[in-house]
């Protein structure tokens, strides 16, 4: 399996410009969680999907933020209007959570930047 | 806030050496706990991970878990220059596959 797949790998916007991240979970995972790092907060939990159905999504920011999952194997991440402060490598990562298992395995990221 | 801490290091060991890794977590319950190893400008790849209290060895590396105390920690045994990296130690709350990683210890390994 080729893991995780993340696009745009890097992005550059403007200030109040609307951005759009995209993930292709691993096959057969059930789970997909949208994470993102900054050097200051590290590694924080936005959302996380079960089956395709929003599960948590308490850790998003704030309104200009969104998620959608529509089928198994693609989920986005929407920010509009994108601000400064929105800078950060954002990561997706998938599991499995059959046979007792846990794991997250986490795609390559894609680092934002709002100019 | 169920939270998890990590002292953010660096955590300097010299070629050889065993380096110990330490986190501790405020969630009783929880039930999973990872160490991620992360590379600067790379993403978290799973180093263990562990469910039950003592000890759990693969190759190198071995995590150690003690619910009581609420305490997971990664010793690298001959630890080397390419084990410099920044460690995340990540646990899945409790009744959620929700996880809340530490902000990470940065190791570095003296040649």
């Amino acid at each position: 399996d080729a893991g995780v797949i993340q696009s745009p790998r890097h992005e550059v916007t403007e200030m109040g410009q609307e951005v759009t991240l995209r993930c292709k979970p691993i096959s057969g995972h059930d789970y997909l969680f949208w994470y993102r790092q900054t050097m200051m907060r590290g590694l924080e939990l936005l959302i996380y999907f079960n089956n395709n159905v929003p599960i948590d999504d308490s850790g998003m920011p704030e309104d200009r933020f969104s998620a959608k999952m529509p089928n198994a194997s693609f989920s986005t991440l929407k920010i509009q209007p994108s601000e400064p402060r929105d800078s950060a490598v954002y990561f997706c990562a998938s599991s499995f959570t059959g046979y007792g298992t846990d794991t997250q395995y986490f795609g390559p990221g894609t680092r934002l930047t709002v100019l | 806030q169920k939270e998890v801490e990590q002292n953010s290091g660096p955590l300097s060991v010299p070629e050889g050496a065993i380096a110990s890794l330490n986190c501790t977590y405020s969630d009783r319950g929880s039930q999973s706990f990872f160490w991620y190893r992360q590379y600067s400008g790379k993403s978290p790849e799973l180093i263990m991970s562990i469910y039950s209290n003592g000890d759990k060895e693969d190759g190198r590396f071995t995590a150690q878990l003690n619910k009581a105390s609420q305490y997971v920690s990664l010793l690298i045994r001959d630890s080397q220059p390419s084990d410099s990296a920044t460690y995340l130690c990540a646990v899945r709350t409790s009744g959620t596959y929700k996880y809340i990683f530490g902000t990470g210890t940065r190791l570095k390994v003296l040649a």
